[in-house]
């Protein structure tokens, strides 16, 4: 069954740390990998990555899919409170009998950013 | 400032409705999504749309769930009869072009169903 497993669960640090957050994923047929960050409300996007070693950067996070050994990591570097917010990522996968994609996600990472 | 707009926001039905959850992409984009985000099964992906054609509705239960677009600037999800394992935020969110090949989805407020 395809799966799309986040680490760690929930993660508290201090701002001006620099948080790594997991995504290794089991799916067949990969097409792509998704980030999404997301607060009291609706996700908001954050990068979509296809290809191995090739980092996605916007301001403080970068992103970078391996997909060799399955799995993607989010980097946010000099965190701030803002920062705090749940952390999902997503898998497409084909769809059997579909040339379209579906959409797996991850559980989540809680990330809570204390001044 | 463009937006996803969903109506209703909040929704409070008896077992056994009929709901209709609607959805207003933003203007020009071809492609709608909705979602299903429970405590337990995390964020689900339902159905998606493109130029107004199903793509995909394999992940949504067939029996009382159903998804439209009348038109461009209108999405709905109804699900008839409701049950309380429904009880759910259900997101939609549009974008350009479609899985795999867009960058971004925009997601709407959402539409937080309760039913009891």
């Amino acid at each position: 069954e395809d799966k799309v497993v986040q680490s760690p669960l929930s993660l508290v640090v201090h701002e001006g740390d620099t948080v790594t957050l997991n995504c290794s994923y089991e799916v067949t047929n990969f097409r792509s990998l998704l980030w999404y960050k997301q607060e009291k409300k609706a996700p908001t996007f954050l990068f979509m990555l296809t290809s191995s070693g090739i980092e996605k950067k916007s301001g403080r996070l970068s992103s970078i899919l391996d997909k060799k050994e399955l799995f993607s990591i989010l980097n946010i570097t000099a965190t701030q409170t803002g920062d705090s917010a749940v952390y999902l990522c997503a898998v497409e996968a084909e769809s059997r009998g579909s040339t379209l994609g579906r959409l797996y996600f991850g559980r989540g990472t809680q990330l809570t950013v204390w001044p | 400032d463009a937006r996803v707009t969903q109506t209703p926001r909040h929704k409070v039905t008896e077992m056994g409705q009929e709901v209709t959850m609607r959805c207003q992409p933003i203007l020009g984009h071809n492609t709608v999504f909705w979602y299903r985000q429970t405590m337990m099964q995390g964020l689900e992906l339902l159905a998606y749309f493109r130029n107004r054609a199903p793509l995909d509705d394999s992940g949504m239960p067939k029996d009382r769930f159903s998804a439209e677009m009348p038109d461009a600037t209108l999405a709905t999800l109804k699900i008839q009869p409701s049950e309380p394992r429904d009880s759910a935020v259900y997101f939609c969110a549009s974008g350009l072009r479609g899985l795999g090949s867009t960058d971004t989805q925009y997601f709407g407020p959402g539409t937080r169903l309760t039913v009891l």
